[in-house]
């Protein structure tokens, strides 16, 4: 079993629709956890970053956290075509993991 | 641009051959993280420095593998005898002392042939 696993998807939605991602993972030390987007041939761009279990709002991009269940999301509300790229959830506890990334593609 | 930078952007190289890669951290970090990563894959950890000092490197850093970060600033990471498995996307990643948010370079796309 990976330390952090992730739905490679592909993900395909409408224009304006509500997308949710996700991570789980089995490595209780970890207590830093970050989604990052990364266009194609492209190095990942951070976006969220969250510290403690709860929610987090940046923009239309909100991250949850929840340490009991060792789930971590990501929800992007109105969804736009440039949004299409691949997310990777990722989490440290002294060097970090990531998952291997959902690919997502909002269709105008 | 204050981003991490990373030189060259695309490498191909024959089996067998050496290659260095470089990487230029946001000035102001004192950390810095080389990882590979692979088609459909998340990045993988390969070695992180704190200023000028290696202090952890994965399994997946063979022998042929060594990285530098002399004076804390600039890195390489050098590949001797390179292999067709070798062929990946390195990046190269910097973050502050105070937290653990990386922020990483466009990558270097290094194919073996």
């Amino acid at each position: 079993q990976k330390e952090v696993e992730q739905d490679p998807g592909p993900l395909s939605v409408p224009e304006g629709a509500i997308v949710s991602l996700n991570c789980t993972y089995s490595n209780s030390a970890f207590q830093y956890f970050m989604w990052y987007r990364q266009y194609s041939r492209k190095g990942p761009e951070l976006l969220m970053y969250t510290y403690s279990s709860g929610n987090k709002e940046d923009g239309r991009f909100t991250a949850q956290v929840d340490k009991s269940s060792k789930y971590i999301s990501l929800f992007i509300r109105d969804s736009q075509p440039s949004d299409s790229a691949t997310y990777l959830c990722a989490m440290s506890a002294n060097d970090m993991r990531f998952g291997a990334g959902t690919r997502l593609t909002v269709k105008p | 641009d204050t981003g991490v930078s990373q030189d060259p952007r695309h490498k191909i190289t024959k089996r067998g051959q050496n290659v260095t890669f470089r990487c230029d951290p946001i000035s102001e970090h004192n950390r810095l993280y080389w990882y590979r990563q692979t088609l459909g894959q998340g990045p993988e950890f390969l070695t992180y420095f704190q200023n000028e000092a290696q202090l952890e490197k994965s399994r997946l850093l063979s022998d042929r593998f060594s990285a530098e970060r002399p004076k804390g600033s600039f890195s390489t990471l050098e590949i001797q005898r390179t292999e067709q498995g070798d062929s990946a996307m390195y990046l190269c990643a910097s973050s502050p002392a105070t937290t653990y948010e990386q922020y990483f370079g466009p990558g270097t796309r290094l194919t073996v042939t």
